[in-house]
Parts: structure tokens; C-alpha cells; sequence
């Protein structure tokens, strides 16, 4: 059985520019969270997915945002990038509700 | 508001040696709590997940706790190895807002030395 895939695996950009990260959860998973992880602040929850409808949001500002799809594939987009920015971007997958949730091996952003 | 706690920071031990990792949590209204490690540089790799109805869980060398009357979690490892050597973190997954999230402690560092 297939993990989570998260692609790119790393990915560097300029300030002011815009990015799309995506997440394949494992088949049959229809919950999808993004976490952003620094080493100042650890591992921060953005955003909760479940049958395409977000039902969870962090504490982040409105240039992040994400979506998902019918087939429970996400993606999530970060506008007008900031070098606070940088920081691995992890997915996590959740067959429902209070379920163990198996992670990605994440996106390495760097912002320059 | 609900916050994660892992102590110590970072251990280091000498190879074959139990050891025991700390994770207090200060809001019991948790569904489940759940350890992973992580490779530097890498994702999370789930290592246990227990139910808040649950009081332990084993898995090979591993045996994770959960007190949730006192808010803490422990997670036991037998007979350590090199291999061991990683970054632990705990996750207590918590109501919000009709839906749920992780909320994660910073992580304990383990080295275990050869």
C-alpha cells in the first residue's frame, strides 16, 4: 500500500513569488492536513481537508491556502512568499476522524 | 488552549540502555495521542497511536503510555540501538471547530551511542 506523496520534494523561490505543493494521501483516506514545520516554532497545523471541504484552519495568514480534490489529492498554495516562508511543508493522511494519521516525507520550501 | 510539552529536549545514551520519553499535554479532551519519529530532514514515521480510551500500546521494542487524568504520556523504549537515534515527537489530536488537529510537542533528540 502506498504512503503519503507529497511532491516536490524540495523546491526554492524568490520573495514575492507563489507556490503550489501537493499531497496524495493513502487510497481510501478522505482526510488531508498541512503542517508547517520551523525550527523555532515545531510542527504547526495550517489546514484540514475532508471530502474537498475544509473543516479546520490555523492560525496563518490568508496568502496560504489550499484545496482538495474528488479523488482526496491536495494542494496547497502560498502567494506573495516571505522568507519566513522557508520551512518543510508536511502532509498528513486520516482514514476520518480521531484516526492515526500517517505522514509524507514533506516539501522543503526555501524562500531567497 | 491546548499545548504540548516533551522533556527533556535532547538525551543521549550508550547503546542497550532503556530510556523513557516524557509528553505532557494540559487539556485532557484529547481523541487519541500519538508518537512518531523523524529523520533529520525527513517526514514523520508513525511509531504508536493511543486511543484516550486506551491506557497503553506496544509495538517490538516500544510501549507507549497514557495518563490522561494527569496529562502526560510516556513513551519506553527497551534495549536501545544506534538505530534509535532520531527525533521523537508526541501529538495529542484534539477537537476544534467541528473538526480536529494535531497539536505537537517540540520533540526530545535521542542519540544513542555505539
Amino acid at each position: 500500500k502506498a504512503g503519503v506523496t507529497q511532491t516536490p520534494r524540495y523546491l526554492i523561490k524568490t520573495r514575492g513569488q507563489q507556490v503550489t505543493l501537493s499531497c496524495s494521501p493513502i487510497s481510501g483516506h478522505r482526510s488531508v492536513s498541512w503542517y508547517q514545520q520551523t525550527p523555532g516554532q515545531g510542527l504547526q497545523f495550517l489546514f484540514e481537508y475532508f471530502s474537498e471541504t475544509q473543516r479546520n484552519k490555523g492560525n496563518f495568514p490568508g496568502r496560504f491556502s489550499g484545496r482538495q480534490f474528488s479523488n482526496s489529492r491536495s494542494e496547497m498554495n502560498v502567494s506573495t512568499l516571505e522568507l519566513g516562508d522557508s520551512a518543510l511543508y508536511l502532509c498528513a493522511s486520516s482514514p476520518g476522524i480521531g484516526t492515526e494519521a500517517f505522514f509524507g516525507q514533506g516539501t522543503r520550501l526555501t524562500v531567497v | 488552549k491546548q499545548e504540548v510539552t516533551q522533556i527533556p529536549a535532547a538525551l543521549s545514551v550508550p547503546e542497550g540502555e532503556n530510556l523513557v520519553l516524557n509528553c505532557s499535554f494540559t487539556d485532557s479532551a484529547i481523541y487519541n495521542l500519538q508518537w512518531f519519529r523523524q529523520d533529520p530532514g525527513k517526514g514523520l514515521t508513525s511509531l504508536l497511536l493511543i486511543q484516550s480510551s486506551q491506557r497503553e500500546q506496544t509495538s517490538g521494542r516500544l510501549n507507549a503510555s497514557l495518563d490522561k487524568s494527569s496529562g502526560r504520556s510516556t513513551l519506553y523504549i527497551a534495549a536501545s540501538q544506534p538505530g534509535d537515534s532520531a527525533t521523537y515527537l508526541c501529538a495529542a489530536r484534539i477537537p476544534q471547530g467541528g473538526s480536529e488537529k494535531l497539536v505537537f510537542g517540540k520533540g526530545t533528540k535521542l542519540t544513542v551511542n555505539p
